[in-house]
């Protein structure tokens, strides 16, 4: 299985900080890897997909870029409302996989 | 607009099957474009993608090495939705399972709709 490292795996940040997020794939996995944002009792939101394609309708603070192994998820200037867990996914190859999260807060 | 209906159980016993049922809106479970997957999440395994069905002239169905000797996911034509069973469960199965559609976008894939969850709880 392609494990995926995402780091950190806590952020406090304040409102309107530039936040980055990483995430390492085990195995070059091309740029097949989902951004997603998860609030509490919520199924995860697709943020973005194929690394860098924004989703519609999410607002274009939010970014991506990578591939091959090695990839970053970018806020650029963080809202009140971007409290949530984020988690990065590989679905490059069967079993899809997902980073440990990262649980973004408020300073 | 897609929409994904889970129903089912929020308890079940030990050895005993769970069982869940993902309805679909907007979609249908034969698309050639789509493929239909469940994914459950717990704090001690995070997200965990289980296995998928999906439609090219014939079904397909793959799963995760974890859990391939006791799942089963099936699709439903006449109802358009598909199902989870999972045999001989355990504590460690206990967990908040989602269904969830990946749709073809041009040359890539995205896990774009997900179902609204449904813990489940395996004790006696």
């Amino acid at each position: 299985d392609i494990q995926m490292t995402q780091s950190p795996s806590s952020l406090s940040a304040s409102v309107g900080d530039r936040v980055t997020i990483t995430c390492q794939a085990s195995q070059d996995i091309n740029k097949y890897l989902h951004w997603y944002q998860q609030k509490p009792g919520k199924a995860p939101k697709l943020l973005i997909y194929a690394a860098s394609n924004l989703e519609t309708g999410v607002p274009s603070r939010f970014s991506g870029s990578g591939s091959g192994t090695d990839f970053t998820f970018t806020i650029s200037s963080l809202q009140p409302e971007d409290i949530a867990t984020y988690y990065c996914q590989q679905y490059n190859n069967l079993p899809y996989t997902f980073g440990q999260g990262t649980k973004l807060e408020i300073k | 607009q897609v929409q994904l209906q889970q129903s089912g159980p929020g308890l079940v016993k030990p050895s005993q099957t769970l069982s869940l049922t993902c309805a679909i809106s907007g979609d249908s479970v034969s698309s050639n474009s789509a493929t239909w997957n469940w994914i459950r999440q717990s704090p001690s395994r995070g997200l965990e993608w289980l296995g998928r069905t999906y439609y090219r002239s014939k079904w397909y169905y793959d799963y995760a090495v974890s859990v391939k000797s006791r799942i089963t996911i099936n699709p439903d034509t006449s109802k358009n939705q598909f199902s989870l069973q999972l045999n001989s469960v355990t504590p460690e199965d206990t967990a908040v399972y989602y269904c969830a559609r990946i749709a073809r976008t041009g040359t890539t894939w995205r896990f774009d709709y997900w179902g609204q969850g449904t813990l489940v709880t395996v004790s006696s």
